[in-house]
């Protein structure tokens, strides 16, 4: 069975700075994706990224960034330059070939000015 | 163009009371799941279909019954509803990929 753990419930950064969200998952599986979710207040999932376990290279998209550390099973997000619109629960979810989603139970992202 | 509908957004129902909540997405996606989502904002997987076949079924009471017509639909049935089958029970449909998530909708059991 695979497990998420979220260890920040809340975390909070201002704007224009960067933060670091934390996941650590336990697999037995070798091939799976790693997906970071964002929910904001209209309750809509977003997918934010993702990345395959089988690349090296730490997936980027704009602003997100993850830290993929496989043996250690860690996938952190980072947001750089945060804004007012990055405020949402943020889920982390690693997915193996049963393709089951199996979430973390999230981090609330609150941006300040 | 919505990729993945759920209906209705909202449903408030007596206990006891038989409910439907609907699912359907455009994408051509095999697998579709239903998702719990708590008070607490914990995800919990309920049920998955890959083309219109049961492939997931976690533990969730006898009164909830998914129900797959195709693969582009995958309905929850729920009887005898409860007071703790209040949450938000989100539909998404996808592969390993990437995910597509309904808005959610909010059931409310009084």
């Amino acid at each position: 069975a695979q497990t998420v753990t979220q260890s920040q419930p809340e975390m909070s950064v201002q704007e224009a700075e960067t933060v670091t969200l934390s996941c650590t998952y336990d697999t037995s599986e070798s091939d799976y994706y790693l997906f970071w979710y964002k929910q904001p207040p209209s309750r809509q999932m977003i997918l934010v990224i993702r990345q395959e376990a089988y690349k090296q290279q730490n997936a980027t998209e704009n602003r997100f960034s993850v830290n993929f550390q496989k043996a250690a099973k860690s996938f952190s997000l980072k947001i750089s330059d945060s804004q007012l619109g990055d405020a949402a629960m943020y889920f982390c979810d690693p997915v193996g070939t049963a393709s089951k989603l199996t979430f973390g139970t999230g981090t609330r992202l609150q941006v300040t000015l | 163009d919505t990729a993945v509908s759920q209906t209705p957004k909202y449903l408030v129902t007596q206990m006891g009371n038989d409910k439907s909540i609907k699912c359907e997405q455009n994408l051509g996606h095999d697998t579709m799941y239903w998702y719990k989502q708590d008070s607490k904002k914990f995800l919990k997987i309920m049920f998955s279909y890959n083309n219109k076949e049961l492939i997931i079924n976690e533990t969730v009471p006898n009164r909830f019954s998914p129900k797959s017509p195709d693969k582009a639909h995958l309905n929850l049935h729920i009887n005898s509803l409860e007071l703790g089958d209040s949450a938000v029970y989100f539909c998404a449909s996808g592969r390993a990929g990437g995910y597509t998530f309904g808005s959610g909708t909010r059931l409310t059991v009084v």
